[in-house]
């Protein structure tokens, strides 16, 4: 069936440098996706949201790449901070009522 | 702050119990969805509710049900629980359905022992 996968599980980045998250997604027909931020303990946070029409926006410090063609999206953050350490998912949206997400990656920033 | 209310924050019941989960969504929103995580499946969708009526169902299980109300307040009821029930159960909300952002309240922390 469709799902939404992320190609690496875990990520270590050093403060200060740029990191890319990069997601598949399986159905050529989704038209939305969001990314989220979950800290531990908490709930998931939105991120930033693109829509199919677009490849390309940009929020504060974080990007969102989508590549349609290879059905690949990417979240980018830069200058990366202590505070970006969490577990970053992607979220497709298929039909008209329910986000599927992927398994998620951790992100751990080194000092 | 989402603006998404859970309550309570933990909870820990027996085997066999009933529990019922409350969410009270963002202002204005419609909508709420009921998520199930847990260790190794991620984020779950469970069952979404528009202005009162049951909108989409996912993966959720006979033993537990869910409504919402007119005041557009929600409730998980979980019942005969079992061990594999311990997760953390949230809910969002959103303005209407479908492609809209969803906001996640932060969680309730099931324990089944």
């Amino acid at each position: 069936g469709e799902s939404v996968g992320l190609h690496l599980p875990t990520l270590s980045v050093q403060e200060g440098d740029n990191s890319i998250i990069n997601c598949a997604y399986s159905n050529s027909a989704s038209d939305y996706f969001i990314w989220y931020k979950q800290e531990s303990g908490k709930g998931p946070q939105f991120i930033i949201d693109i829509r199919s029409n677009m490849d390309k926006r940009q929020g504060q410090r974080v990007t969102v790449l989508l590549n349609k063609t290879v059905k690949h999206l990417s979240l980018q953050i830069a200058a990366t901070q202590p505070g970006d350490s969490a577990v970053y998912f992607c979220a497709e949206a298929q039909g008209a009522q329910k986000l599927v997400f992927g398994q998620g990656t951790r992100l751990t920033i080194n000092p | 702050d989402s603006g998404v209310t859970q309550t309570p924050k933990h909870l820990i019941t027996a085997t066999g119990q009933r529990v019922t989960l409350r969410c009270s969504p963002r202002s204005g929103d419609l909508s709420v969805y009921w998520y199930q995580q847990s260790l190794d499946q991620g984020l779950q969708f469970l069952i979404q509710y528009y202005n009162g009526e049951e909108r989409a169902k996912g993966n959720i299980l006979e033993r537990f049900s869910a409504q919402q109300f007119p005041d557009l307040h929600s409730e998980l009821n979980l019942s005969s629980l079992e061990l594999g029930d311990s997760a953390l159960y949230f809910c969002a909300s959103s303005v209407e359905g479908g492609r809209n952002t969803q906001y996640f309240g932060p969680g309730t922390r099931l324990t089944v022992l």
